[in-house]
């Protein structure tokens, strides 16, 4: 079965640090998304990008994170100048769809941003 | 605003079954969804609304009534394995999905 790829698994940084988060979505999906999730909190939707430019972001995605589609297969989340907050859970998911109600999205397994 | 509404934590016993609501307040509706994340593990899609009514999945059940902005997850025959959170989003008029906070099921022998 397709699934979304990302890397790394697991990252700690210092703060004030830039981290970069990676992601290979399921091939033929069109629409890619960056999520969060602070350790017992619910899932926060970051970003989301269609035909290589932003589409929609959240209030939380401001000047600090930029997303990037680099090649034919990546799609990154980068975070300048990390915070102890940026510590938490980042999904990234992709869909078939994304102008669609039944837009099922496919996440990956996640990165974990430890900020010291 | 928009709001989704779920119980924080439910207990139940294996073999038994349980119901999660979840009732939601947003602007528009394109559909109402359930994913199921483990602890640690990324959210795994469950089952989609958009009509009133249930869909029935194996052991798994969804139902949405659109006018009083409620859905339910109905997990018959309860495993072990269904120890997990449920968590339920909406997608909204601008095919955005808000998210509930999840509900943390436990599932005791």
């Amino acid at each position: 079965e397709p699934e979304v790829t990302q890397t790394p698994s697991h990252q700690v940084t210092q703060m004030g640090q830039e981290v970069i988060l990676r992601c290979v979505p399921i091939s033929n999906h069109l629409y890619f998304y960056w999520y969060r999730q602070i350790l017992g909190q619910k899932v926060e939707f970051l970003v989301s990008f269609y035909n290589n430019e932003i589409s929609e972001k959240s209030e939380i995605f401001d000047d600090q994170f930029s997303v990037e589609r680099p090649d034919g297969s990546n799609f990154t989340l980068k975070i300048r100048s990390t915070k102890l907050e940026d510590s938490a859970m980042y999904f990234c998911a992709s869909s078939e769809d994304g102008t669609s109600g039944a837009n099922v999205l496919t996440f990956g397994a996640g990165s974990r941003l430890t900020v010291l | 605003g928009q709001n989704i509404d779920q119980p924080t934590e439910m207990t139940a016993t294996e073999g038994a079954i349980v119901q999660i609501n979840c009732t939601y307040q947003t602007s528009g509706f394109n559909g109402l969804f359930w994913y199921q994340q483990h602890a640690g593990e990324a959210p795994t899609f469950l089952s989609y609304n958009v009509l009133d009514g249930l869909e029935e999945k194996g052991r798994f059940s969804s139902f949405l009534s659109r006018s009083k902005g409620y859905s339910y997850l109905l997990l018959k025959e309860l495993q072990m394995k269904d120890s997990a959170s449920y968590l339920c989003a909406v997608m909204d008029s601008n095919y955005q999905l808000i998210w509930g906070a999840g509900t943390k099921l436990i599932i005791k022998p």
